[in-house]
């Protein structure tokens, strides 16, 4: 079996401060994704990668970046962090191409924005 | 784009009781209709899914069913124990897309009573 390692599991920013988080994947998955998830709302696509240097904008990507430098790791950049915000920033992988769309899961970054 | 609805935030059934999760979608040409299941403070990992060729399938206790002239599918549990309790997603992938490039209702909190 493999894992999905999220750094940090806590983030605690200012407002309008860049913040970075980083996701790690050893299943050997293609496909990449970064979801955000709100208290009380369903996941939303914020980036996905369908290989290494690839990039594509989900529904959220509107203040944040990605880079998928190498196959095996998807980081993810708030812009500018906005007072006040807290969501959780889930990471996934899964295998493009294959019967299963099956994503496997990271536990989570949570960010909280002072 | 595809929509995918829960309309039920919550649900409490005692245990041993079946519960039933609903989940409604508006692209015709969805395929494939996967459920996750989020347990406090974790996060989530795949439980059951099913394809539109066929209209149920089961897991042990888990059964879901596929209404496609209605756009509905549903997860069943049967004889529901403590450990069912979660919050469970449906989620329906954007046509066109790669099959893990999903969309995510906003989750249906099960408790288990015991």
């Amino acid at each position: 079996g493999g894992i999905i390692t999220q750094t940090p599991k806590f983030l605690i920013g200012q407002e309008g401060q860049k913040l970075t988080l980083k996701c790690q994947q050893n299943f050997n998955h293609d496909t990449m994704y970064w979801y955000r998830q709100d208290s009380g709302k369903g996941l939303r696509l914020i980036y996905y990668s369908i290989t290494e240097n690839d990039l594509q904008k989900g529904d959220l990507s509107e203040g944040y970046d990605a880079s998928r430098e190498k196959k095996s790791s998807f980081s993810l950049t708030v812009t500018s962090a906005q007072k006040n915000e807290m969501a959780v920033f889930l990471c996934a992988s899964s295998i493009s191409g294959a019967n299963t769309g099956q994503l496997y899961f990271g536990e989570g970054s949570k960010l909280t924005v002072l | 784009g595809e929509k995918v609805e829960q309309h039920q935030s919550t649900l409490s059934v005692r245990e041993g009781d079946s519960a039933v999760i609903n989940c409604t979608y508006t692209d015709t040409a969805s395929s494939y209709f996967p459920w996750y299941k989020q347990e406090a403070g974790k996060s989530l990992h795949f439980v059951i899914d099913i394809r539109s060729n066929v209209d149920r399938k089961q897991s042990q206790r888990l059964t879901v069913l596929l209404d496609k002239k209605a756009k509905r599918f549903s997860l069943h549990i049967t004889a529901t124990q403590p450990e069912d309790s979660a919050i469970y997603f449906c989620a329906a992938p954007l046509v066109g897309s790669a099959l893990g490039r999903l969309h995510f209702g906003a989750g249906t909190q099960l408790i288990v009573i015991p």
